[in-house]
């Protein structure tokens, strides 16, 4: 069936840290994947998305690209925010309605 | 423009009663779908309307669940029958086909917290 993986947190960064979250899938033929992010108190909001393979989903300078080969889309970026501080999760979708959720990974940045 | 809305915020119900939980989707947008999250975990799909019908209820863990969309626009999650593991927050998403399927970004409402006790 199809499945979603990712590291387990919570990350504790310091600001200007790099970031990487690691997320891998199980799917047969050629899902979209995304990521989705929670800030506090608010609720869950596309951060990017990667439709097939090869392609790099980018937005406010995370990035994630869609690897068959390795069944990835790890999520990463060069330089963390105090205000990047949220839950993330990796999901997939498998030419049906429903995405297919990771269990969310918590990002803690410290100033 | 307004986005997903919810209502109500939070409900608290006792064990053994019935809930109604209310999705209002972007306007325009044809599919609309319902997730259980449970705390600390990503969210589970329980159904998924296009249009007025049901394309795939799959997610929904037992009879005493079920949505309706009469209207295609506005939907109703009601659970009969309320156990304590029914807890949880219910989101609701909604999005438009222009992509191939699967490839749509769904947007989700801020949720209902149940809580049955």
């Amino acid at each position: 069936g199809n499945s979603v993986t990712q590291m387990e947190g919570p990350v504790t960064l310091s600001e200007e840290a790099f970031l990487t979250i690691n997320c891998t899938y199980t799917a047969t033929g050629y899902p979209s994947l995304f990521w989705y992010v929670q800030y506090p108190g608010e609720g869950l909001q596309l951060l990017l998305k990667a439709t097939k393979a090869d392609d790099k989903g980018s937005n406010k300078g995370f990035e994630a690209t869609y690897r068959k080969e390795t069944t990835s889309f790890h999520l990463e970026k060069g330089s963390v925010q105090v205000s990047d501080s949220a839950v993330y999760f990796c999901a997939l979708n498998n030419q049906g309605g429903k995405l297919i959720f990771g269990q969310g990974t918590e990002l803690s940045v410290k100033p | 423009g307004a986005g997903v809305s919810q209502t109500p915020s939070n409900k608290v119900t006792e064990k053994g009663k019935y809930v109604e939980l209310r999705c209002d989707p972007i306007s325009g947008h044809t599919a609309l779908y319902w997730y259980r999250q449970s705390l600390g975990q990503g969210p589970e799909f329980l159904i998924y309307f296009q249009g007025t019908g049901a394309a795939d209820d799959s997610g929904l863990p037992n009879d005493r669940f079920f949505a309706v969309r009469p209207e295609g626009s506005v939907s109703t999650l009601k659970i009969q029958r309320t156990e304590r593991g029914d807890s949880a927050v219910y989101l609701c998403a909604s999005s438009s086909r222009g992509e191939r399927l699967g490839a749509d970004t769904q947007y989700f409402g801020p949720g209902t917290r149940l809580t049955v006790l």
